[in-house]
């Protein structure tokens, strides 16, 4: 069965450029989860979402950053205008409920320039 | 607010060795689910193991084990015979059981280095 399946792997774009991600979680998986990891704040958890409806969205950085998920096989996290202080790699992660483990895509490597 | 301590930042092992790396958390609720992910180089999330808290047996994964204490509120994850393949940063995670708040809280990961 295909995982978590995330694009693009790597991105790299200049500050103030409209970036978006994208992600595919595994069919049946209810709730999707968006990360961001970096090497000072480690794994934060941005935003998550159960049966299409974003739950919490508390981890969000700022209005910046903004998550869709139009149906239960799509998600995209766009930051618009991106900085650089956006670098990082994001994660998205699916799961099939509560106590079930997520499983995680490959993740983007953004940097911004 | 639920909180995660992995205390070791940094272990190592040498190879065909045992290694227990520790994690305790905090919470006031009763019944939840304990996680442990693996995370090379490549950078893949990967899961090791699993831990319901209302069973008392504690979970196994081939050569991947965890000591769960719930008293205590520690969960260590033990790694025998250590293989070259198993260095990675390890994250200890828990995850409630209220509502329909399905997050992980993660902990800050411990680095571990496999010695030939």
């Amino acid at each position: 069965d295909a995982g978590v399946i995330q694009s693009p792997r790597h991105e790299v774009t200049e500050m103030g450029q409209e970036v978006t991600l994208r992600c595919k979680p595994i069919s049946g998986h209810n709730s999707l989860f968006w990360y961001r990891q970096t090497m000072m704040r480690g794994l934060e958890l941005l935003i998550y979402f159960n049966n299409n409806v974003p739950i919490d969205d508390s981890g969000m950085p700022e209005d910046r950053f903004s998550a869709k998920m139009p149906n239960a096989s799509f998600s995209t996290l766009k930051i618009q205008p991106s900085e650089p202080r956006d670098s990082a790699v994001y994660f998205c992660a699916s799961s099939g409920g509560r106590g079930r483990a997520q499983h995680f895509g490959d993740g983007t490597r953004l940097s911004i320039l | 607010a639920q909180t995660v301590t992995q205390s070791q930042p940094e272990m190592s092992v040498q190879e065909a060795e045992t290694v227990t790396l520790s994690c305790t958390y905090d919470t006031s609720e009763s019944d939840y689910y304990l996680f442990w992910y693996k995370q090379p180089p490549s950078r893949q999330m990967i899961l090791v193991i699993r831990q319901e808290a209302y069973k008392q047996q504690n979970a196994t994964e081939n050569r991947f084990s965890v000591n769960f204490q719930k008293a205590a509120k520690s969960f260590s994850l033990k790694i025998s015979d250590s293989q070259l393949g198993d260095a990675a940063m390890y994250f200890c995670a828990w995850e409630g059981s209220g509502g329909s708040n399905y997050k992980l809280t993660f902990g800050k990961g411990t680095l571990l280095t496999v010695n030939p």
